[in-house]
């Protein structure tokens, strides 16, 4: 099992562009979720899925927007990139609501 | 909203001695969860308490959860340079798989 796959690893975008981060899982969970990394802050929750077809804002949704239309895959999008959304995002997923979340390797996003 | 507090955000320890950081939740926690972030890792998850009162051990981290289930705490003795990393907690208030975390403790260890 490949576990959770984040796309990509790297990408630095312009003020104003829009891009989609990808997030695929191959354990058949039903949650999932983004979060954003900043230094000193933890990671905050973004956007998160308790299942296909059903999503719900997390602390910091300003400016992403989401939808889960299978269970395996959680895009992310960025429709106007903004230098505050430079950060590393982690997309993570669990099989339970109240289970262990397993996290994917992360995507270093700048915005300039 | 939930908010989880983290303290402290940084520690530096020579290597042997112990450490201990502290996570308070200003809601009631159904479960929580501790993860451990190697230098640009990803957060890879270590323990979950669920009942009030609940310590658990592995090898020499110590995982608490308080009475009200509001606070927790992870305490390593004799630390090591392989426990460098972040250590984050993070409260499970429901049934959505929302994790809400804190801040993170940071550990430096000199050898």
């Amino acid at each position: 099992n490949a576990g959770v796959t984040q796309t990509p690893k790297f990408q630095v975008l312009k003020t104003g562009q829009s891009m989609t981060l990808q997030c695929a899982q191959d354990m058949n969970h039903e949650y999932m979720s983004w979060y954003r990394q900043d230094p000193g802050m933890g990671l905050r929750l973004i956007h998160y899925s308790v299942g296909a077809g059903i999503t719900d804002q997390g602390e910091v949704p300003n400016g992403y927007n989401v939808s889960r239309s299978t269970t395996e895959d959680f895009p992310l999008r960025l429709l106007s990139a903004a230098p505050s959304q430079t950060s590393v995002y982690f997309c993570a997923s669990s099989k339970t609501g109240q289970g262990v979340s397993f996290f994917g390797q992360g995507t270093r996003l700048t915005v300039v | 909203g939930q908010q989880v507090m983290q303290i402290p955000q940084y520690q530096h320890v020579q290597e042997g001695e112990d450490f201990t950081t502290y996570c308070n939740s200003s809601t009631t926690l159904s479960n929580i969860q501790w993860y451990k972030q190697r230098p640009g890792g990803h957060p890879v998850f270590l323990i979950q308490l669920v009942k009030s009162g609940e310590v658990k051990k592995q090898k020499r981290l110590t995982f608490q959860f308080g009475e009200a289930k509001k606070n927790s705490s992870l305490h390593i003795t004799a630390t090591q340079t392989t426990d460098v990393g972040t250590y984050f907690c993070a409260g499970n208030s429901g049934n959505t798989g929302k994790l809400i975390f804190g801040q993170g403790t940071t550990l430096q260890v000199k050898p």
